[in-house]
């Protein structure tokens, strides 16, 4: 596609419920982060996957947390028993290389919102 | 670790004025990477501006330039001739230049601009 792109733009759920949060890349792109925004903050780093991947997921608060790029290109952000601080706006971003020199670009992101 | 600072939370200006957004960071590293992001209502981040380190000039792009301060560790964002479309969020970030494992980016906490017609 001509940009990233996320799905669902939104997300309402149930404390400890399951959820699943889709990013589709920019074509071709080998790199692809993941951040969350909570309300009045900026971004904060999650995973960064380097194809298929993991390279790097010191981002992640908790083991309720899990993302997955089986074939290098879309990506799942999966969250277990989801708590009511979970509620953020996910962001999802990809980069051609993910070189040093690399501009990241961003996807429209999910809220979600668990109750 | 690194750390970004944003201490406006809000900013207002006039359409066709000059507006300038401040940032500061904290780093022990010589060589790295700071940017600016736009977010509007759409959520969607929008690269405005990137400026190397090791660079002395400051970074251009049309009506967006920026005050590069290296000793200082100062980083602000000027906009020329402001626009209604430039009302939106704006996010100082910095980036390793020898990012190791990782390129991730680290966001300060915000300025949200607004502009007056």
């Amino acid at each position: 596609g001509a940009g990233v792109s996320q799905t669902p733009s939104n997300k309402v759920t149930e404390k400890g419920k399951y959820v699943e949060l889709r990013c589709d890349p920019i074509s071709g792109h080998t790199a692809l982060y993941w951040y969350r925004q909570s309300l009045g903050q900026g971004p904060e780093f999650l995973i960064y996957f380097q194809g298929t991947g993991a390279a790097d997921d010191s981002g992640l608060p908790n083991d309720r947390f899990f993302a997955v790029r089986p074939e290098g290109s879309v990506s799942t952000l999966k969250i277990q028993r989801t708590e009511r601080g979970d509620s953020a706006v996910y962001l999802c971003a990809s980069s051609p290389t993910g070189s040093n020199t690399d501009t990241q670009y961003f996807g429209p992101g999910t809220r979600l919102t668990v109750l | 670790a690194q750390t970004v600072t944003q201490s406006q939370p809000e900013m207002s200006v006039q359409e066709a004025e000059t507006v300038t957004l401040s940032c500061t960071y904290d780093t022990s590293e010589s060589d790295y990477y700071l940017f600016w992001y736009k977010q509007p209502p759409s959520r969607q981040m929008i690269l405005v501006i990137r400026q190397e380190a090791y660079k002395q000039q400051n970074a251009t792009e049309n009506r967006f330039s920026v005050n590069f301060q290296k000793a200082a560790k100062s980083f602000s964002l000027k906009i020329s001739d402001s626009q209604l479309g430039d009302a939106a969020m704006y996010f100082c970030a910095y980036r390793r230049y020898y990012g190791g494992a990782t390129n991730k980016l680290i966001f300060g906490t915000g300025t949200l601009l607004a502009v007056q017609p």
